[in-house]
């Protein structure tokens, strides 16, 4: 069964343009999670998708955004990158709510913005 | 507010030394405990869920147990393969997402 995968895997963007990560769930998984993983922070929690509804939010600004297609595919959006924005960002599907079900991991994307 | 806390936050043994690592939490209801394995670079890698106080899981050479208020994950003869950070994670009290320890970093030398 084929892992989750996430495009693309490294990324250089510069300060003030926008940036959009895809998330392609394990079959069958409903539930998509994205996280921002920093040196200092730990893994920050973003959102949560289910069946294309976003059922979960974590603290950050409206600058991050995401959404969930009809096949569960995920995609996150951030707009005007500030420097504190890089980061490994990691998108986790599991079949069910996420404190319910364990969630698997794909690669990351490593976001440098500059 | 729900707390997950991981020690120690590095620890390095030499190959064939056991030893243990904590991670203690805060949360009402606890509705299951997640361990995690992640590589330099790589996302983290789902290794056990824990259920209730008393239970236990094996993988390998890593051991899982779960008390009330913590959880243990005991490396009996590590090997430099074990090399890794290990997470913990619980569900939050009021909803469903999971609140991650800052995990501990293990080194393991041959």
């Amino acid at each position: 069964k084929a892992g989750v995968t996430q495009t693309p895997r490294y990324l250089i963007k510069t300060r003030g343009q926008q940036v959009t990560l895809s998330c392609s769930p394990i079959s069958g998984h409903r539930s998509v999670s994205w996280y921002q993983q920093t040196p200092g922070q730990g893994l920050q929690f973003l959102f949560e998708y289910f069946s294309e509804t976003q059922r979960n939010k974590g603290n950050f600004p409206g600058r991050f955004s995401g959404r969930q297609f009809s096949n569960s595919r995920s995609e996150m959006n951030v707009s005007t990158l500030e420097l504190g924005d890089s980061a490994l960002y990691l998108c986790a599907s599991s079949l069910g709510a996420s404190g319910t079900y364990e969630q698997y991991f794909g690669p990351g994307t490593r976001l440098t913005v500059t | 507010e729900d707390q997950v806390t991981q020690s120690p936050e590095a620890l390095r043994l030499q190959e064939g030394e056991s030893s243990s690592l904590n991670c203690s939490y805060t949360v009402s209801g606890l509705r299951g405990l997640f361990w995690y394995r992640q590589d330099p670079g790589k996302g983290p890698e789902f290794l056990f869920t824990l259920y209730s106080a008393g239970e236990e899981k094996e993988k390998e050479r890593l051991k899982a147990t779960l008390t009330k208020k913590e959880s243990f994950l005991h490396i009996t003869a590590p090997k430099p393969e074990d090399s890794a950070t290990y997470l913990c994670a619980v569900p939050e009290t009021s909803g469903s997402r999971l609140t991650f320890g800052e995990g501990t970093q293990l080194t393991v030398n041959p």
